[in-house]
């Protein structure tokens, strides 16, 4: 079936360095994904979006890459901090019809940023 | 503006009973959503609300329910609980036509 997965399930960094996070989509029909940062304890909080009519965006110290050719996504952090450990998801937003639209997760990536 | 709110943060059951969980959402958004995070199953889409109306369903059985009421705030029922409903209940919300949804911080739930 249709599915977003993760290439890596953890992830350590040095502080200061930059973070790649990986993500596989499988539906060729998605058109909207998004990146969730998850603290201990925490809900999913919203990183960043992007449609798939772009290549890439960026944020704050965020970039999401999108390459449809091979169906996979990207999420760099640039400067590694500390408060940066977290639990990543992407997410595939698909329209379900009459305005509803339903979000659906890869397993995630913990990442450890090491002082 | 403050974000989604959950409520209980933490819940302990037994099997067999049931159980309530409730969500505001943010101030202006009408729609609500339910989900499930398990460490087996990651995070799965329970049902969707809006304008008190369930407008989408996941894949969960029936003793998993919800509603909403005119002021958006939501609730979901579990009934007859058995020990694989032990998961973080994660309720979010989003502006009408608007994708990006925001999540509250979850209600956990352990069932003994």
């Amino acid at each position: 079936g249709e599915s977003v997965g993760l290439h890596l399930p953890t992830l350590s960094v040095q502080e200061g360095d930059n973070s790649i996070i990986n993500c596989a989509y499988s539906n060729s029909a998605s058109d909207y994904f998004i990146w969730y940062k998850q603290e201990s304890g925490k809900g999913p909080q919203f990183i960043i979006d992007i449609r798939s009519n772009m290549d890439k965006r960026q944020g704050q110290r965020v970039t999401v890459l999108l390459n449809k050719t091979v169906k996979h996504l990207s999420l760099q952090i640039a400067a590694t901090q500390p408060g940066d450990s977290a639990v990543y998801f992407c997410a595939e937003n698909k329209y379900s019809g009459a305005g509803s639209y339903q979000l659906t997760f890869g397993k995630g990536t913990k990442l450890s940023v090491i002082p | 503006k403050a974000g989604v709110t959950q409520t209980p943060r933490y819940l302990i059951k037994t099997r067999g009973q049931q159980v309530t969980l409730s969500c505001s959402p943010i101030s202006g958004h009408r729609s609500v959503s339910w989900y499930q995070q398990t460490p087996g199953q990651g995070l799965q889409f329970l049902f969707e609300y809006f304008s008190e109306t369930q407008r989408n369903k996941g894949n969960f059985p029936g003793r998993f329910s919800g509603r909403q009421f005119s002021n958006s705030r939501s609730e979901m029922n579990v009934s007859t609980l058995e020990l694989g409903d032990s998961a973080l209940y994660l309720c979010a919300s989003n502006l009408d036509n608007q994708e990006t949804q925001y999540f509250g911080p979850g209600t956990r739930l352990l069932v003994l």
